[in-house]
């Protein structure tokens, strides 16, 4: 069973536009990791944000995090073409062993 | 190429046959992972290593996969006796350190015909 599940399952944005999506979890984690794979690609690691920080920067990603409420936002600030792929959360457990645990995913379209 | 490299980038082969996937992590890392994604869904955690040794296991599905690292560096995914389930993508990743963000090789595309 998969820890993260995000939401929206699809996103499609002009570029230029803003893209949130959201991950809601079911543990108490260590800390939380955003994902991104094109297609047929492997996933490429965004940022990664401490149970004990509550928002990060990178660039034109912004994260959120409310451990209160055990979900997570992905920002994506004046999107452009190349932003289009799959974003995927992915939960990291102590008690489990720090392995990642991703959710399903939103996949992100942006129309030039 | 400083990246994680997997091999075969495909791979065809009936039901029943046996297969092994290879992964060739960044050089340096300790900690090396593998995943299965099936088509539109999130990957799934297989096994974990950290050095020679299997440190987790848990995601394996049965007996009929197992998975090796000997020297600490390249590992290997075995499937026996594989079934037309199996079909997915699976997913290499290495990382410094455990608990560290993961660097992803490309996959392997497994069909089970």
């Amino acid at each position: 069973s998969q820890q993260g599940e995000e939401d929206p399952q699809a996103l499609s944005i002009q570029e230029g536009e803003n893209a949130t999506m959201n991950c809601s979890y079911k543990t108490s984690i260590n800390n939380l990791q955003w994902y991104r794979q094109n297609s047929g690609r492997g996933l490429v690691h965004l940022i990664l944000i401490r149970s004990n920080e509550r928002e990060k920067h990178s660039g034109r990603l912004r994260v959120t995090l409310d451990t209160s409420k055990k979900s997570s936002s992905l920002l994506i600030t004046a999107s452009r073409a190349a932003d289009t792929a799959s974003y995927f959360c992915a939960t990291v457990v102590k008690a489990a062993g720090n392995k990642l645990t991703f959710g399903g995913g939103t996949r992100v379209l942006v129309k030039p | 190429g400083a990246g994680v490299s997997q091999t075969p980038s495909n791979k065809v082969t009936e039901k029943g046959k046996y297969v092994e996937l290879r992964c060739d992590p960044i050089s340096g890392h300790t900690a090396l992972y593998w995943y299965r994604q099936s088509l539109g869904q999130g990957p799934e955690f297989l096994i974990y290593f950290q050095g020679t040794g299997a440190a987790d296991d848990s995601g394996l599905p049965n007996d009929r996969f197992f998975a090796v690292r000997p020297e600490g560096s390249v590992s290997t995914l075995k499937i026996q006796r594989t079934e037309r389930g199996d079909s997915a993508v699976y997913l290499c990743a290495s990382s410094l350190k455990r608990g560290e963000p993961q660097h992803f090789g490309d996959g392997t595309r497994l069909s089970i015909l």
